[in-house]
């Protein structure tokens, strides 16, 4: 079975820009969950949609959306970048059974100059 | 109080000898937990999960949940150079079973030396 997926695996990107990053779960998972990871906070919870839906929101400022499309590909947008949001930003796909396993795609680096 | 915590380390253990590292969690209400290892510049990698009190071996990991203390712990017996890692505790959000979010703690640096 194929892992997580996402892309693009590295960015460069510069103050006010926008962006737009994708996720791809393993085959039959329905939940995506979206999480943010710099050296100073560590993984922090951005996000999860479940069949289409935001059933779950982290604290961070609206300029970060997200959504999901019926084939359960996620996408995560950051508006107005600020220096602050360079990151590495990861998705993890659950099978959304009772229990809530979570596994992690490989990750995209965001670097904002 | 952070909701899950972690010794940063770096804890240092010799080849072959038992890693043990530790993690609390603040709300009782917590139902799974889930060890993570992650290496320098990778994504975090699912080892063990853990839902009823007691022990869970793996191989060389056993996972050890206390819920009455909120403790949760990673035992790495015979530790090897690979398993040089940061390991990521991390605990359901305490509003309900499967909502997508996972705390996670700091993280545990763990060297281990041939």
């Amino acid at each position: 079975k194929a892992g997580v997926t996402q892309t693009p695996r590295y960015l460069i990107k510069t103050r006010g820009q926008q962006v737009t990053l994708s996720c791809s779960p393993i085959s039959g998972h329905r939940s995506v969950s979206w999480y943010q990871q710099t050296p100073g906070q560590g993984l922090q919870f951005l996000f999860e949609y479940f069949s289409e839906t935001q059933r779950n929101k982290g604290n961070f400022p609206g300029r970060f959306s997200g959504r999901q499309f019926s084939n359960s590909r996620s996408e995560m947008n950051v508006s107005t970048l600020e220096l602050g949001d360079s990151a590495l930003y990861l998705c993890a796909s659950n099978s959304a059974s009772s229990t809530d396993t979570q596994y992690f795609g490989p990750g995209t680096r965001l670097t904002v100059l | 109080q952070k909701e899950v915590e972690q010794n940063s380390g770096p804890l240092s253990v010799p080849e072959g000898a038992i890693a043990s590292l530790n993690c609390t969690y603040s709300d009782r209400v917590s139902q799974s937990f889930f060890w993570y290892r992650q290496y320098s510049g990778k994504s975090p990698e699912l080892i063990m999960s853990i839902y009823s009190n007691g022990d869970k071996e793996d191989g060389r990991f056993t996972a050890q949940l206390n819920k009455a203390s909120q403790y949760v712990s990673l035992l790495i017996r015979d530790s090897q150079p690979s398993d040089s890692a940061t390991y990521l505790c991390a605990v359901n959000s305490p509003l309900g079973s499967n909502t997508g979010k996972l705390i996670f703690g700091q993280g545990t640096t763990l060297q281990v030396k041939p």
